[in-house]
């Protein structure tokens, strides 16, 4: 099975409201990365946060990692049409390399 | 100026054949990747090279060579291609934790 799990695997939901997506995965890692993939792109990273952070907010985007339940939640606020996309989380269980473990995704859908 | 670049964007081809997808990219990073994307939109890490030296090689047919003439090139060579490699194939490099990926590169055997 995949080291990250995310849930649900689809949201649609109206523009000005917010997204929340969560993340599981199974081993100690070094940090945790939210990734944006819009159709037919590649990647972009969103924001990290460390094992031993708690909560990060960047812009309109707070993520937050629970270590003891080995979970992460992305929160999109006030999303917009452009934020329909999908979302994956990548763990760096930190046995070098900067190898990142990709969570199977979200795909949002921010309608007008 | 783009960042990461990969060409072909699209490579359709005959089961059997061999191909190779180019990447290269100008942001002075020392680390480069490859990562294959199913059509289930999973990704998984097939290779990192650090300043031309292979760092990370996945469980991968050895069919699957990564080449790095250089720390901005790293260039993957596929032989005998069969139907289960078609996927998007993406390049990413970085400097520290995050990870700049290219456009991706769609292959289609047939």
């Amino acid at each position: 099975s995949q080291q990250g799990e995310e849930d649900p695997q689809a949201l649609s939901i109206q523009e000005g409201e917010n997204a929340t997506m969560n993340c599981s995965y199974k081993t100690s890692i070094n940090n945790l990365q939210w990734y944006r993939q819009n159709s037919g792109r590649g990647l972009v990273h969103l924001i990290l946060i460390r094992s031993n952070e708690r909560e990060k907010h960047s812009g309109r985007l707070r993520v937050t990692l629970d270590t003891s339940k080995k979970s992460s939640s992305l929160l999109i606020t006030a999303s917009r049409a452009a934020d329909t996309a999908s979302y994956f989380c990548a763990t760096d269980e930190g046995g070098g390399g900067n190898k990142l473990t990709f969570g199977t995704g979200t795909q949002l859908k921010v309608e007008l | 100026d783009t960042a990461v670049s990969q060409t072909p964007k699209y490579l359709v081809t005959q089961m059997g054949n061999d191909k190779s997808i180019k990447c290269e990219q100008n942001l002075g990073h020392d680390t480069m990747y490859w990562y294959k994307q199913d059509s289930k939109k999973f990704l998984k890490i097939m290779f990192s090279y650090n300043n031309k030296e292979l760092i990370i090689n996945e469980t991968v047919p050895n069919r699957f060579s990564p080449k790095s003439p250089d720390k901005a090139h790293l260039n993957l060579h596929i032989n005998s291609l069969e139907l289960g490699d078609s996927a998007v194939y993406f390049c990413a490099s970085s400097q520290g934790a995050e990870q700049f990926f290219g456009p991706g590169t769609r292959l289609t055997v047939l």
